[in-house]
């Protein structure tokens, strides 16, 4: 296993567009979260799931926005008419369900560009 | 409103010195903490916890302190090394069991060893 996998790693798109990226977590891990980064900010959460159940959800998370798990192994998240503030790292996050001690695994993100 | 603060934006430490990186926050209900460590291009990579019952936890050249009166932690690396160099997040959680929901993430401080 090669840990968190997300695709594409950047997305160019013009504004008003849709569009879609794809996180495969680690195998054994039931929990996927998503999160949003900006530039000179940290993380913010938007969303997770444990297994197919999405559990929780960020005010950030507007209509626009939609995440799904359906076989409760990979994930999707859904941006429809993107706009300019858009434009972030959208990170996706595995773990089990042991205890927040753990820590999350995170993927490498996918770049988000809106023009 | 940021509920968890990272004052220093950088921190520039000799190599072979002790780091110290330091993160405040606000939300009394927090209960777990946990400082991530970031490399340009790849996402967040968990590094160590603490358990708001405890107020040290220490793992190889890494300790985590946590002064609960005072909503501060710390995160100190003994000897620096180059490959230290990151940007660190300081996060937090008001669930320390069942799993990690979640999370709330400073800004991150960008610690430079120098040789």
């Amino acid at each position: 296993d090669t840990g968190v996998s997300q695709n594409p790693r950047h997305k160019i798109t013009k504004r008003g567009q849709n569009v879609t990226f794809r996180c495969d977590p680690i195998s054994e891990h039931n929990r996927l979260y998503w999160y949003r980064q900006t530039l000179g900010q940290g993380p913010e959460f938007l969303t997770y799931f444990q297994n197919e159940a999405q559990l929780e959800k960020s005010r950030l998370l507007s209509d626009r926005f939609s995440a799904e798990r359906p076989k409760g192994s990979f994930s999707t998240l859904e941006i429809q008419r993107t706009e300019q503030g858009d434009s972030a790292m959208y990170l996706c996050a595995s773990s089990l369900s042991q205890g927040v001690g753990y820590g999350y695994t995170f993927g490498s993100g996918t770049r988000l560009t809106v023009v | 409103d940021q509920q968890v603060k990272q004052n220093s934006p950088s921190l520039s430490v000799q190599e072979g010195r002790i780091s110290i990186l330091n993160c405040d926050y606000t939300n009394s209900m927090f209960d777990y903490f946990l400082w991530y460590k970031k490399y340009p291009a790849e996402g967040p990579t968990f590094l160590i916890s603490i358990s708001s019952i405890k107020d040290k936890n220490e793992d190889g050249r890494f300790t985590v302190f946590l002064n609960k009166s005072a909503k501060h932690l710390s995160l100190h690396i003994v000897p620096s090394q180059p490959g230290d160099s990151a940007v660190y997040f300081c996060a937090a959680s008001e669930y320390s069991g069942g799993g990690a929901d979640g999370l709330t993430f400073g800004k991150g401080t960008h610690l430079i060893i120098q040789p």
